[in-house]
């Protein structure tokens, strides 16, 4: 079966450290990926999706991530944490056929040490 | 513009009650989603919506339904309810009737099943 894995539950960073968030995932063709941020208290709001062309893409708040289809990840990164970035972030994938289903990981809880 | 709200935010009832949730999507969406969010499965996707039409559910059981009125707004309800129900409802929506387009996530109900 389709699945997105994130190996991480927790996360400590210092800020101004560089951050890489780790995301796989298990599906047949190249699948739709997203990046979510969860702030306590808060919707998830998106940072940024990949489907296709340019594999590394650019998101808000200074995220960027990385589509590696041999190695079926989609890492999140930032060269450089603020405190604000201390979140919940979901790595999510859409599956197509059979009606598009959006597939969440279980998140990675960051904490960011000043 | 008005992001997405849910009401309520909290909820308390008890098992075999049922109950139901509403979500007010951001003007001029079309399509409405919801997740449900636990600690112990994380985010899984119920249903979405388009034009009053259910386009895509997930693996929940029938105890869980919804429907979207002419104005987009959406409603979910849930009947017999379970210990196990106890969870976050998030709602998101987006313009266009596909998961691919970016959602816009409301703040959350609270459900807490006693």
């Amino acid at each position: 079966a389709q699945s997105v894995t994130q190996p991480d539950i927790h996360i400590t960073v210092s800020e101004g450290a560089s951050l890489e968030l780790r995301c796989n995932y298990s599906y047949g063709a190249t699948p739709y990926l997203f990046w979510y941020v969860q702030s306590p208290g808060q919707g998830l709001q998106l940072l940024l999706k990949y489907f296709s062309g340019d594999t590394l893409v650019q998101g808000i708040k200074g995220f960027e991530a990385e589509f590696k289809r041999s190695q079926s990840s989609f890492n999140l990164r930032k060269p450089s944490v603020h405190w604000s970035d201390a979140a919940e972030y979901f790595c999510a994938v859409v599956i197509t056929g059979g009606g598009n289903k959006l597939t969440f990981g279980t998140g990675t809880q960051l904490k960011v040490e000043l | 513009k008005a992001g997405v709200t849910q009401t309520p935010r909290y909820l308390i009832k008890t098992r075999g009650q049922q109950v139901t949730l509403s979500c007010s999507p951001i003007s001029g969406h079309r399509s409405v989603s919801w997740y449900q969010q636990t600690p112990g499965q994380g985010l899984q996707f119920l249903f979405e919506y388009f034009s009053e039409t259910q386009r895509n559910k997930g693996n929940f059981p029938g105890r869980f339904s919804g429907r979207q009125f002419s104005n987009s707004r959406s409603e979910m309800n849930v009947s017999t309810l379970e210990l196990g129900d106890s969870a976050l409802y998030l709602c998101a929506s987006s313009l266009a009737a596909s998961l691919l387009n970016e959602q816009f996530f409301g703040p959350g109900t609270r459900l807490t099943v006693l």
